[in-house]
């Protein structure tokens, strides 16, 4: 079956520090991968996708590439500020569409 | 206006009571979905709709029953509630068509619902 396994929480960093959330995946056969961020108080909200391997998805600073040989999508960012401290999930969906399947979430909470 | 608008955001009733919680949303998307979110568990889903006569069951459906009365509403219903049903529940939409060729969910902001 298709699913998610990321990296478990809570994380705490301090501001201006280099940020990876692992994310693994199984998946019977090319899936479209993302992440999403989910702010206090919010919905969930796309943070960047890639739909082949060897793409690499990128937004505010984030990074992942989309890595099939370790069925990897792991979460960076150089220099994390207090405003990135959310919940962040990683998601795959297959070609057809019909499902997405999520991680379980990471907690991360940048201090000044 | 919010892409994708969810009714009650909060909400807390008594067991046993019926709950109705509502989605509409100006996407124009055929596809929607009602998820629910439990710490340390991420999201499961309950329900999805990919036109106004399909209806599909999730991975955790049971307890909950749909109605797509439009294609922009898609309300779930907790026909008599309790306590394990407390959790924060979310509505999405998704285009298959969408830019770069991925299907992007959009997500509502959430209702929080507390049974007592």
């Amino acid at each position: 079956g298709n699913s998610v396994t990321q990296m478990e929480g809570p994380v705490t960093l301090s501001e201006e520090a280099f940020l990876t959330i692992n994310c693994t995946y199984t998946a019977t056969g090319y899936p479209s991968l993302f992440w999403y961020v989910q702010y206090p108080g919010e919905g969930l909200q796309l943070l960047l996708k890639a739909t082949k391997a060897d793409d690499k998805g990128s937004n505010k600073g984030f990074e992942a590439t989309y890595r099939k040989e370790t069925t990897s999508f792991h979460l960076e960012k150089g220099s994390v500020q207090v405003s990135d401290s959310a919940v962040y999930f990683c998601a795959l969906t297959m070609n057809t569409g019909n499902q997405f399947y999520f991680g379980t979430g990471t907690s991360l909470t940048v201090i000044p | 206006d919010a892409d994708v608008t969810q009714t009650p955001r909060n909400r807390i009733t008594k067991t046993g009571k019926r709950i109705m919680l509502e989605c509409s949303q100006t996407k124009g998307h055929d596809r929607m979905y009602w998820y629910r979110q439990d710490p340390g568990l991420g999201l499961r889903l309950i329900y999805y709709s990919f036109d106004v006569k399909d209806i599909n069951k999730g991975e955790i459906s049971d307890g909950y029953s749909v109605s797509r009365q439009a294609q922009a509403k898609f309300s779930l219903s907790l026909e008599s509630a309790i306590p394990n049903q407390t959790a924060l529940y979310f509505c999405a939409t998704s285009d298959p068509s969408g830019v770069g060729g991925a299907n992007v969910l959009t997500f509502g902001a959430g209702s929080r619902l507390t049974v007592l």
